[in-house]
C-alpha cells in the first residue's frame, strides 16, 4: 500500500513536443503529490506539487493532472527543452511528510 | 548557501569499516530526513527527526545505521561495519513541520563499499 508504480522508465521526446510521465498510488492516506527532477550527481530538486482537493496545478510549462478517484497523477512539460533531460520521481506523501518516491523517468530530450 | 548541505560529497571506504555522514539542514526546518538512493531507483526513506527527536526508523536501517540530531540541528548518518550492499547516494532533506510543506533535498553523499 505503500507504493508509487511510475511509468514509462524512460522516455524520448523531440524538443518542442510533449513529455507526459504517469504515477499511480494505492494509499488514500497520501495527501500530497510532488514531482522532483534529479541531474546526474546532484539531490532531487522540486519541481511541482499538488494536493488532491485541486485536479490540475500548472506552473511554467510543468502541468500536474490529478485524478482522485482513480488514485492516478500525471506530469505534462509542455514544448520540452533539452535542459529538461534528466529523471523525473514522483512522490507522495501523508502526514509526516515522509515521501514515497516511484521508480523515476528518464526522459531524453532530442534536439 | 542556505540550502541543506551534505558532507562529504563522497566517500570510499573498505568493508568492515565505519562511516559516518553529516547534513547541515536549511536553519529555520525543524524536520529533518535521511533517504537512500541506489543506481536507476527512487530515494527510499531512511528516518526523519522532528527537532532532536527520532520519530520514524524505516525497516530498512539495520542495527548497524545509526542516526543522530543532538541539538535539533545538523544530524549524522554512521554506519558500521559497511557492507557492499551499503554502496549507495545518501540523501538528506529538511522542511517544516506541517502539513505539505516542501522538502529540500541535499547534493548527496556517495558512497562506494569496496
Amino acid at each position: 500500500q505503500q507504493q508509487v508504480k511510475q511509468s514509462p522508465q524512460s522516455l524520448i521526446v523531440q524538443k518542442g513536443g510533449i513529455s507526459i510521465i504517469n504515477c499511480a498510488y494505492e494509499n488514500t492516506a497520501f495527501d500530497y503529490f510532488p514531482w522532483y527532477q534529479q541531474f546526474p550527481g546532484k539531490g532531487p530538486a522540486l519541481l511541482i506539487a499538488i494536493r488532491p482537493d485541486v485536479s490540475e496545478k500548472k506552473e511554467g510549462r510543468f502541468t500536474i493532472s490529478f485524478n482522485k478517484s482513480a488514485k492516478q497523477f500525471s506530469l505534462h512539460i509542455m514544448d520540452s527543452q533539452p535542459g529538461d533531460s534528466a529523471t523525473y520521481f514522483c512522490a507522495a506523501s501523508g502526514g509526516a511528510q515522509k515521501l514515497v518516491f516511484g521508480q523515476g523517468t528518464r526522459l531524453t530530450i532530442n534536439p | 548557501d542556505t540550502g541543506v548541505s551534505q558532507d562529504p560529497r563522497h566517500k570510499i571506504t573498505k568493508r568492515g569499516q565505519n562511516v559516518t555522514f553529516r547534513c547541515d539542514p536549511i536553519s529555520e526546518h525543524n524536520r529533518l530526513y535521511w533517504y537512500r538512493q541506489t543506481l536507476g531507483q527512487g530515494p527510499e526513506f531512511l528516518t526523519y527527526f522532528q527537532n532532536e527527536a527520532q520519530l520514524e526508523k524505516s525497516r530498512l536501517l539495520s542495527d548497524r545505521f545509526s542516526a543522530e540530531r543532538p541539538k535539533g540541528s545538523f544530524s549524522t548518518l554512521e554506519i558500521q561495519r559497511t557492507e557492499q550492499g551499503d554502496s549507495a547516494m545518501y540523501l538528506c532533506a529538511s522542511s517544516l513541520a506541517g502539513a505539505n510543506t516542501e522538502a529540500f533535498f541535499g547534493q548527496g553523499t556517495r558512497l562506494t563499499v569496496v
